[in-house]
């Protein structure tokens, strides 16, 4: 079965500074990768998606992810961090069997003034 | 116009009580997920159907039965609610040949509290 691990639970950043949240894969199949948010008291959004089409994913509100094969990895940055980013990311990656995404723990970012 | 609404936002409620939680989505998918998120954020599926019929049911107590009577709609009912059944519980349509391409969309939750 494919699976993700986020690295890092909590992640602290300084408005206008860059974000990176981190998610390793592990697939014995080309995967499909995805990446949501959690804004606090609301339900998941999809920020963007790997469906091997391009290594470097562009998303919403200034997001992006770069698939690197060679260290499986699929993180997520933003070049400047704003307030409103504050919220849970969840990687997440579409299972070969059953039909299913499975998600890693989450990475909650706080966004400092 | 809510893509995926599920009722009600918020259910407290007593150990051993039954309770229930709706999910609706207008957005034509075919498959509907439940997935229960705990204290610690872990996201985990619970149960899946595709044009009404179960095709995922993970390792989760027969105290949690769902239905869903069209491709639409998709209920959770929970018997003999235990303090760990606390969680928010999310619902989640998809194109069940569309879901490497456009991923799930999610309702906005169930905070369901036992006490």
């Amino acid at each position: 079965a494919q699976s993700v691990t986020q690295l890092g639970s909590h992640v602290s950043v300084s408005e206008g500074a860059l974000v990176l949240l981190r998610c390793n894969y592990s697939s014995s199949v080309p995967p499909y990768l995805f990446w949501y948010v959690q804004y606090p008291n609301q339900g998941l959004q999809l920020l963007l998606k790997y469906t091997s089409a391009a290594t470097l994913v562009k998303g919403i509100n200034g997001f992006e992810a770069e698939f690197k094969k060679s260290e499986t990895s699929f993180h997520l940055t933003k070049p400047s961090a704003h307030m409103s980013d504050a919220a849970e990311y969840f990687c997440a990656v579409l299972q070969a069997v059953g039909n299913k995404l499975t998600f890693g723990g989450g990475t909650r970012v706080l966004v400092k003034p | 116009d809510t893509a995926v609404s599920q009722t009600p936002k918020y259910l407290v409620t007593q150990m051993g009580n039954d309770k229930s939680i709706k999910c609706e989505q207008n957005l034509g998918h075919d498959t509907m997920y439940w997935y229960k998120q705990d204290s610690k954020k872990f996201l985990k599926i619970m149960f899946s159907y595709n044009n009404k019929e179960l095709i995922i049911n993970e390792t989760v107590p027969n105290r949690f039965s769902p239905k869903s009577p069209d491709k639409a709609h998709l209920n959770l009912h929970i018997n003999s609610l235990e303090l760990g059944d606390s969680a928010v519980y999310f619902c989640a349509s998809s194109l069940y040949r569309q879901l490497a391409n456009y991923g799930y969309t999610f309702g906005s939750g169930t905070r369901l509290t036992v006490v």
